[in-house]
């Protein structure tokens, strides 16, 4: 197993490009998530989804932020247009979708804007 | 609202000297926790839970982790530190009631010395 996949692994962008992210989930995981981690907040979770469904998304801090699962083996996350503070780790976690198990996160992905 | 709190930013130990991260939880339900850690660069690794039974827990690396439901704590132990356990570690918590959803602390920084 490869365990969640992130990619790019770093990404350096000019304020107002759009940015895409993206995770592969480990195959039979109902549960995926996108996390944000920085010094100042410590590790945020932006977005989860279910069985395909986002099921909240409260923690996504402002309409220019979206993501996507369109299948169950495909997520992104999307900043347009982006801003110096969104640089940050972008982390994808995914999880069996039960209580009883912990989250397989990736190796996020570093982003910089600039 | 499920909460997680981690007093410590900070905790410093010499090697060979036991270990212990504290971590408190609020839940309105019955309590699943976590403990991960984060290496330099690296996305969170599992490293045990609580769900129901023996309250003390054992995870990877020797770590194990003991739950006290009257005093609501999960503190993380190690008998014995290593250098190589210096990482910053997290507890989370996950109630019944927001099955997949977990709440995460805000991290101690572990530093073991040689």
């Amino acid at each position: 197993d490869a365990g969640v996949i992130q990619s790019p692994r770093h990404e350096v962008t000019e304020m107002g490009q759009e940015v895409t992210l993206r995770c592969k989930p480990i195959s039979g995981h109902n549960s995926l998530f996108w996390y944000r981690q920085t010094m100042m907040r410590g590790l945020e979770l932006l977005i989860y989804f279910n069985n395909n469904v986002p099921i909240d998304d409260s923690g996504m801090p402002e309409d220019r932020f979206s993501a996507k699962m369109p299948n169950a083996s495909f997520s992104t996350l999307k900043i347009q247009p982006s801003e110096p503070r969104d640089s940050a780790v972008y982390f994808c976690a995914s999880s069996p979708g039960t209580e009883n198990y912990g989250y397989t996160f990736g190796s996020g992905t570093r982003l910089t804007v600039v | 609202a499920q909460s997680v709190a981690q007093p410590e930013d900070q905790v410093n130990v010499a090697e060979g000297n036991p270990l212990t991260v504290k971590c408190t939880y609020s839940v309105s339900g019955n309590p699943y926790l976590f403990w991960y850690v984060q290496y330099p660069n690296r996305g969170l690794q599992f490293l045990l839970k609580y769900i129901t039974g023996d309250n003390l827990v054992k995870g990877s690396y020797g770590f194990e982790a003991e739950f006290n439901k009257s005093q609501t704590s999960f503190h993380l132990k190690k008998p014995s530190a290593l250098v190589s356990d210096s990482a910053l570690y997290f507890c989370a918590v996950r109630d019944g009631t927001n099955a997949g959803k977990s709440t995460f602390g805000d991290g101690t920084t572990l530093t073991v010395k040689p």
